[in-house]
């Protein structure tokens, strides 16, 4: 089975400050991880996603990610904050592609002016 | 090019109450999940339709049932409401190819159910 642990309900960051937002998972076979966005009243959005290959990924609005194996660890990362960054962000994983996706409990990201 | 929608946008219910959800997918897929997000919560998997069967299900008791109709949309039934069940649900759609092909799963904006 798989499982996903964010670690920060809520983190704070100022505007043009370094994000970084946890996240390990767990899988009994090398995993299809990915990072979602959500805003108020809204589905969710694809940020980024690591299926094999390269470990650092490159994802929209500046955010990237870099899976680490030996830390079982995709952690999300932006250089600096915007104030329209401010959301719920998922971290996610799947055994392929395709399949059910498994969901950590999310993180709110609040941008301080 | 519409991409998941789904109705209706709210809905409030009374507990014992019947409910169903409607998806339509992204136009060229043909695989519809279904997620259940609690307030404050990561969405829950509850299951998933391919060529018109259950393809894969989450830990729902069986008040949680589905269909998909040849046109690859997909309706939510949910019987004998409790409080419990009120929650965002997520549609998601995607192409599902063979061979190891990964293709992005799109979600639509939910459906917001209250069951008082």
């Amino acid at each position: 089975a798989q499982s996903v642990t964010q670690l920060g309900s809520h983190v704070s960051v100022s505007e043009g400050a370094l994000v970084l937002l946890r996240c390990n998972y767990s899988s009994s076979v090398p995993p299809y991880l990915f990072w979602y966005v959500q805003y108020p009243n809204q589905g969710l959005q694809l940020l980024l996603k690591y299926t094999t290959g390269a470990t650092l990924v490159k994802g929209i609005n500046g955010f990237e990610a870099e899976f680490k194996k030996s830390e079982t660890s995709f952690h999300l990362t932006k250089p600096s904050a915007h104030m329209s960054d401010a959301a719920e962000y998922f971290c996610a994983v799947s055994l392929f592609g395709n399949e059910k996706l498994t969901f950590g409990t999310g993180t709110r990201l609040t941008i301080i002016p | 090019d519409a991409g998941v929608t789904q109705s209706p946008t709210h809905l409030i219910k009374t507990r014992g109450q019947q409910v169903t959800l409607r998806c339509s997918p992204k136009s060229g897929h043909d695989t519809v999940s279904w997620y259940q997000q609690a307030l404050g919560q990561g969405p829950q998997f509850i299951f998933q339709y391919y060529e018109e069967e259950e393809r894969q299900r989450g830990n729902f008791p069986d008040r949680f049932s589905g269909h998909q109709f040849p046109n690859y949309s997909s309706e939510l039934n949910v019987n004998a409401l409790l409080l419990g069940d009120s929650a965002l649900y997520l549609c998601a759609s995607i192409l599902v190819q063979g061979g190891g092909v990964y293709n992005e799963q799109f979600f639509g904006p939910g459906t917001r159910l209250t069951v008082l």
